[in-house]
């Protein structure tokens, strides 16, 4: 199993450019999410899903959008960068049933906004 | 909503000593406690968790203990080797579904030769 897997590593993007960071998983996950991590902080949630088809905002979700068309897939969608936006994004999986299951992350996409 | 505050940011221990990491959390109806540790350019990795039924557990040199009452949980690294540096983090999870988490600020762990 890879786990989850994001691609691309590192971006950088100019102010005003679009983009989408992509996120898959081979652990038949039903919950997905998105979070951001800027320096020195914890992790803020951006978008979550249940499953394919329904999404819902976290935290932080202004500037992004995303969709979950199968389960294995969660793509977050930059639509104007703005150097707000430049930070270390994660994608995440886990199993709704069973309490308490824990969640596996990705290696993060590193993004710089200029 | 969940707010988790972590101590301290910064932590420099000895190699062999003992680390504590310490996290409050204000929703006394989150019942899962989690401790991630995050290794330079990689995402986070799950060490240990705790259950809002339990008050202490241990696995090998790494232990969590919860009070919940006064709402706060540990993380204690006892020997500590130079494979512990890292950045550590706590979270809690809310009670509503989703199972979604809130973290706190993280803990950068550095292990002293």
């Amino acid at each position: 199993n890879a786990g989850v897997t994001q691609t691309p590593k590192f971006r950088i993007l100019k102010i005003g450019q679009s983009m989408t960071l992509q996120c898959t998983q081979d652990m038949n996950h039903n919950y997905m999410y998105w979070y951001r991590q800027d320096p020195g902080m914890g992790l803020k949630l951006i978008y979550y899903s249940v499953g394919a088809g329904i999404t819902d905002k976290g935290e932080v979700p202004n500037g992004y959008n995303v969709s979950r068309s199968t389960t294995e897939d969660f793509p977050l969608r930059l639509e104007l960068a703005a150097p707000s936006q430049t930070s270390v994004y994660f994608c995440a999986s886990t199993l709704s049933e069973g309490f308490q299951q824990p969640q596996h992350f990705g290696d993060g996409t590193r993004l710089s906004i200029l | 909503g969940e707010n988790v505050e972590q101590h301290p940011s910064t932590l420099s221990v000895q190699e062999g000593d003992s680390a504590v990491i310490k996290c409050t959390y204000s929703d006394s109806a989150s019942n899962y406690f989690p401790w991630y540790k995050q290794e330079l350019g990689k995402g986070p990795q799950l060490i240990i968790d705790i259950r809002s039924n339990v008050g202490e557990k241990k696995d090998q040199r790494i232990a969590v203990t919860l009070n919940k009452t006064a709402k706060h949980f540990s993380l204690h690294i006892t020997e500590t080797q130079p494979e512990d540096s890292a950045v550590y983090f706590c979270a809690a999870r809310l009670i509503q579904g989703a199972q979604k988490l809130v973290f706190g600020q993280g803990t950068r762990l550095t292990i002293n030769p």
